[in-house]
Parts: C-alpha cells; sequence; structure tokens
C-alpha cells in the first residue's frame, strides 16, 4: 500500500522561483491538506480541500495556491518561492469531509523538503 | 485562541524505564485529540483518536487518556525502537465549526539501551 505519495522529496529553489508540489492518494479519501512543518512552529495547515472540486486556506496560505486535480492528487504551488517558504511540506488525506461530525485520523505522506535561497 | 501545548519538548528514558507525555489544550468545543508518532524524516503515523473525558486507548507500550483540559500518553516499559517525536493534535468544533486540526509542537523521546 503506497498510501500518500509526495514528490519530489528534497528541492532547492532560488528566490523568485516556481514549483509545484504533488501529492497523490491511493486510499479514495474525501479530503486532502498541506501543512508545513517548521523547528518550533508545529504542523501548520496551508491550504485542504474537503471534497474534489473544493479548496480552502488555512492557517498560513499566503504565497501558495492549490490544486485538486482529482479524487486521488492534491497539488500545492509557490509561485515566486521565498526564503521564509523553506520548510518541510507534508501532503495528508482523511476518509471523511473536513467540516463533518466524523473524525477521521489524518495519513501523512513522508514530505518534501524545500530549501529556499 | 485555541492552543495546544506538550511537555516536555525533550525527553530521554533509559530503556524500561516508564514514564508520561502532556499535551494540554484549549479550544471551543473538542471534537477529538490526536496522537501521532513521527520518525526523522518520515511523516507523522496516526496512534490514537480520543474523543470525551475519561477516555482511554492502548496499543503495545502506549496508553492515552483525555481529560477536559489535557491529554498524556503514557508508556510503559519503553524500548530503544519507541525513540520518535510524539504529535498531539486536536480538533476543535466550536462555532466556527471548522474542524480544523491544530497541533503541538511534539516531544522528542529518546530511548536509550
Amino acid at each position: 500500500n503506497a498510501g500518500v505519495t509526495q514528490t519530489p522529496k528534497f528541492q532547492v529553489l532560488k528566490t523568485g522561483q516556481s514549483m509545484t508540489l504533488q501529492c497523490a492518494q491511493d486510499m479514495n479519501h474525501n479530503s486532502m491538506y498541506w501543512y508545513r512543518q517548521d523547528p518550533g512552529m508545529g504542523l501548520r495547515l496551508i491550504y485542504y480541500s474537503a471534497s474534489e472540486g473544493t479548496t480552502d486556506k488555512g492557517e498560513v496560505p499566503n504565497g501558495y495556491n492549490v490544486s485538486r486535480l482529482n479524487k486521488r492528487e492534491f497539488s500545492l504551488r509557490l509561485e515566486s518561492a521565498a526564503p521564509s517558504q523553506t520548510s518541510v511540506y507534508f501532503c495528508a488525506s482523511s476518509e471523511a469531509l473536513y467540516r463533518s461530525s466524523y473524525n477521521s485520523p489524518l495519513h501523512f505522506g513522508n514530505g518534501t523538503r524545500l530549501t529556499v535561497t | 485562541e485555541d492552543q495546544v501545548t506538550q511537555s516536555p519538548e525533550a525527553l530521554r528514558l533509559q530503556e524500561g524505564e516508564s514514564s508520561s507525555l502532556n499535551c494540554s489544550y484549549t479550544v471551543s468545543g473538542l471534537r477529538g485529540l490526536f496522537w501521532y508518532r513521527q520518525d526523522p524524516g518520515k511523516g507523522p503515523e496516526f496512534l490514537f483518536t480520543l474523543y470525551s473525558a475519561g477516555e482511554e486507548k492502548e496499543k503495545e507500550r502506549l496508553k492515552a487518556t483525555l481529560t477536559k483540559k489535557e491529554s498524556f500518553l503514557h508508556i510503559t516499559a519503553p524500548k530503544p525502537e519507541d525513540s520518535a517525536t510524539y504529535l498531539c493534535a486536536v480538533q476543535d468544533g466550536g462555532s466556527s465549526n471548522t474542524g480544523k486540526l491544530i497541533f503541538g509542537q511534539g516531544t522528542t523521546l529518546q530511548v536509550k539501551p
């Protein structure tokens, strides 16, 4: 079982460059999420998609865009990378709709380690 | 403001030395409290969900408990393979009803043989 797959695993960008982080899940989950993890800050939600065709901002959306391409795939785009976006990015998925009363756990990928110089 | 605080930040134990990790939270209407384990270079791995005060869940050497203000992750007779960062997260069901998941900063556990 692949679960949640993220590509690439590592990336180095120069300030102002753009890139797209890819995420795919094979668990037929409805909801997908993008988090960033920084030392001392914990995991912070960037964007989420409760279901195919919908996306919403999370806690730290500035500088990012997302696309829910289909039920399996959810991509995160940095249009003009900044050093403050150096972080580890995690994609996650869950079975239940994000705003439903049913709490299902998030399943995470292994992350993309991004450095912006 | 919703908040999750984990303590201690780091914990070193000898193999077999039991201890507890703490997760205290302030949210407007708790929907669920989640515990995750994260190994270096990996994504968080789900361990438990707790929904109401008094609830307990167990898995091997781990037991999670929940009160109205905090959760504990008890580790009984830990082994070196239990070394990891343990993350706590809460989902609020307050008036905004967003179901947002709020993570603590984690406790890094090292178990020495």
